[in-house]
């Protein structure tokens, strides 16, 4: 199994630019969830997922879209790229909602 | 509001204990995670708890007190390779994850 993939590992955007944040599990889990990390600060939720067809707004979800079209795939989408969106993005999956998270290896994103 | 409360930083000797604490201020309880961070990887698992008392699992432990609002992370027997932040995690009533922003353990030789 490869657990959760997660890609890509770096990106560079450009104001106002978007782009796609791709993620894929192969543990069959209902719930999928995206997080970012900013230096001195916990996980933040972005969106959350829990079943193909859901999806939900976590803590910090404006500037960003999620689709839940399948078990196994959970994308983030980016549509106006910000300096504020500037973080290290991570998708993580579990089999039920107070399980253990198993989380992918994270997109280091950088907005300029 | 819903806060955790961790050291920002912590340094141990190798072969060493140390214990990193946890504080929070939830929305209702469902239980605390204890997650294990290396720099510029994913978080991994290392435990939870849901009843008060302590969890053991090899080197690592992991304690809560629900009446007091607080969990520690026990580690033993220090090893170089366990330098890493440690980030504690409470579900709320709402099964809603809130993170504490992790404490980062150095450890010397």
């Amino acid at each position: 199994n490869a657990g959760v993939t997660q890609t890509p590992k770096f990106r560079i955007l450009k104001i106002g630019q978007s782009m796609t944040l791709q993620c894929t599990q192969d543990m069959n889990h209902n719930y999928m969830y995206w997080y970012r990390q900013d230096p001195g600060m916990g996980l933040k939720l972005i969106y959350y997922s829990v079943g193909a067809g859901i999806t939900d707004k976590g803590e910090v979800p404006n500037g960003y879209n999620v689709s839940r079209s399948t078990t196994e795939d959970f994308p983030l989408r980016l549509e106006l790229a910000a300096p504020s969106q500037t973080s290290v993005y991570f998708c993580a999956s579990s089999y039920s909602e107070n399980e253990k998270l198993f989380f992918g290896s994270g997109t280091q994103l950088s907005v300029l | 509001g819903q806060n955790i409360d961790q050291p920002t930083e912590m340094t141990a000797t190798e072969g060493a204990i140390v214990q990193i604490n946890c504080t929070y201020q939830t929305s209702g309880f469902n239980g605390l995670f204890w997650y294990q961070q290396h720099a510029g990887e994913a978080p991994t698992f290392l435990s939870y708890n849901v009843l008060d008392g302590l969890e053991e699992k090899g080197r690592f432990s992991s304690f809560l007190s629900r009446s007091k609002g607080y969990s520690y992370l026990l580690l033993k027997e220090l090893q170089m390779k366990d330098s890493a932040s440690y980030l504690c995690a409470v579900m709320d009533s709402n099964y809603q994850l809130i993170w504490g922003a992790g404490t980062k353990l150095i450890i010397k030789p």
